[in-house]
């Protein structure tokens, strides 16, 4: 089956500094590739998710690269705010089987 | 449109304890998923239910079973409670199996003493 991993586990920032959250996956056939965000005590919610025809995909502040050839993606987000405190999950999935695999999480705090 | 709601939201039981949580997922949505969340551990997949069938199954004991309803609401089971077994249970839905962004709920937090 699918497995992802995750780098790193923590990452703390200043206020304004970029940050970068790394995933590497097994499955070569996997095809799409979300990232969730979940706050303390929230739900997890999809913030940007990309497919495996683009190689990029930005939304604002935030953006996700993919490298089919290394079998992984990357999640930026740049100017980061407290708001952006939260540990972000990636996952994988197969075309052929619907499941999500999540990697472990990263918790990122930004300090003002 | 309503969320996905789970129940009970927390709840404590003893070793040896069954426990069945709730989920209701958006209306419209046909696929529910479940998902077993603790620290440093992550997200880690149960089963997914779609038109009342269990579609996929992750690696769990026997212990841990689920259901779906015909009005797309899912049920799951934990029989014979461990103390590893405390965890955040999180169900998810989506429009179809394998398609598009799940949605989550609040979960609901099982402590087993």
């Amino acid at each position: 089956g699918e497995n992802v991993e995750q780098h790193p586990s923590t990452l703390s920032v200043q206020e304004g500094d970029s940050a970068v959250i790394k995933c590497t996956y097994s499955d070569s056939a996997s095809n799409y590739f979300p990232w969730y965000k979940q706050e303390l005590g929230k739900r997890p919610q999809l913030i940007i998710d990309i497919r495996s025809n683009v190689g990029e995909k930005k939304d604002q502040r935030i953006a996700v690269t993919l490298n089919k050839t290394a079998k992984h993606f990357s999640l930026h987000i740049t100017e980061t705010q407290p708001e952006d405190s939260a540990v972000y999950f990636c996952a994988a999935r197969n075309s052929g089987y619907s499941t999500l695999t999540f990697g472990k999480g990263t918790m990122l705090l930004v300090s003002p | 449109k309503a969320g996905v709601t789970q129940t009970p939201r927390y709840l404590i039981k003893t070793r040896g304890q069954q426990v069945t949580l709730s989920c209701s997922p958006i209306s419209g949505h046909r696929s529910v998923s479940w998902y077993q969340q603790t620290p440093g551990q992550g997200l880690q997949f149960l089963f997914e239910y779609f038109s009342e069938t269990q579609r996929n199954k992750g690696n769990f004991p026997g212990r841990f079973s689920g259901r779906q309803f015909s009005n797309s609401r899912s049920e799951m089971n934990v029989s014979t409670l461990e103390l590893g077994d405390s965890a955040l249970y999180l169900c998810a839905s989506s429009l179809a199996s394998g398609s598009g962004e799940l949605f989550f709920g609040e979960g609901s937090r099982l402590t087993v003493l």
